[in-house]
């Protein structure tokens, strides 16, 4: 699985757009880039994931880069609810391997 | 919708006592079933994983066990708990119709072993 790398902390007014940037230079072909979060002394929850296409959801969206090299998760009304460790992963789609491992993510702070 | 129960929250418990977690799952049917394990200040290790009843596939070998005695329910077990089993266990399922690493995670459980 390709490395991936993210600013260990951000800030962002509550409200106002974030957008957490991922960079992912090694990935290959069939690797699909992942988000998840994790709000302090919670479980991880997952929001996006997508292989070159741009891709939405009712939570956030996902805007790859044309070479794939890295990608920028869209939260597009931050809530103060929305601080979380964001964790970016870039993970083979094929074998028989299910397990999900984070690296150590974005803190991205919502302030009021 | 789908929902995922873990229960207890919290538990302290005596080194050497047995160890008994649950994990349910709602609304779903044949769900991949995980088990993880997110010690403090470390990453998410994956403990076991289950794509059928009776079906426990696990990833590192220690003193815990897995069971699957039906189809939504997945059981985390230890006879006898070390200091080292402490930590954040986490239950998480996937639908057999969704991408590989979209799982879903329950509230977890936060062992403290004394």
């Amino acid at each position: 699985d390709a490395k991936t790398t993210q600013p260990p902390s951000m800030d962002c007014a509550e409200g106002r757009a974030a957008n957490l940037p991922c960079n992912h230079s090694t990935i290959s072909g069939n690797e699909y880039v992942y988000w998840y979060r994790q709000i302090h002394s919670q479980g991880p929850q997952y929001i996006i994931h997508g292989l070159k296409n741009n891709e939405t959801n009712e939570m956030a969206s996902l805007i790859i880069t044309e070479d794939r090299k890295s990608s920028t998760l869209i939260l597009p009304h931050a809530t103060l609810r929305d601080t979380a460790v964001y964790y970016c992963i870039a993970l083979n789609s094929g074998g028989s391997n299910y397990k999900l491992t984070f690296g150590k993510g974005t803190l991205l702070t919502v302030n009021p | 919708s789908q929902t995922i129960h873990q229960w207890p929250a919290t538990l302290v418990q005596p080194v050497g006592s047995p160890l008994s977690l649950e994990c349910t799952v709602e609304g779903t049917s044949n769900p991949n079933l995980y088990w993880y394990r997110q010690a403090a200040g470390r990453g998410l290790q994956l403990l076991f994983y289950s794509v059928g009843i009776g079906q426990i596939s696990s990833e590192v070998p220690q003193n815990l066990s897995a069971s699957r005695p039906q189809d939504r329910q997945f059981i985390l077990s230890s006879k006898k708990l070390l200091l080292s089993d402490s930590g954040f266990y986490l239950c998480a399922w996937r639908s057999i119709l969704a991408a590989r690493y979209e799982q879903y995670f329950g509230p977890g459980t936060r062992l403290t072993v004394t």
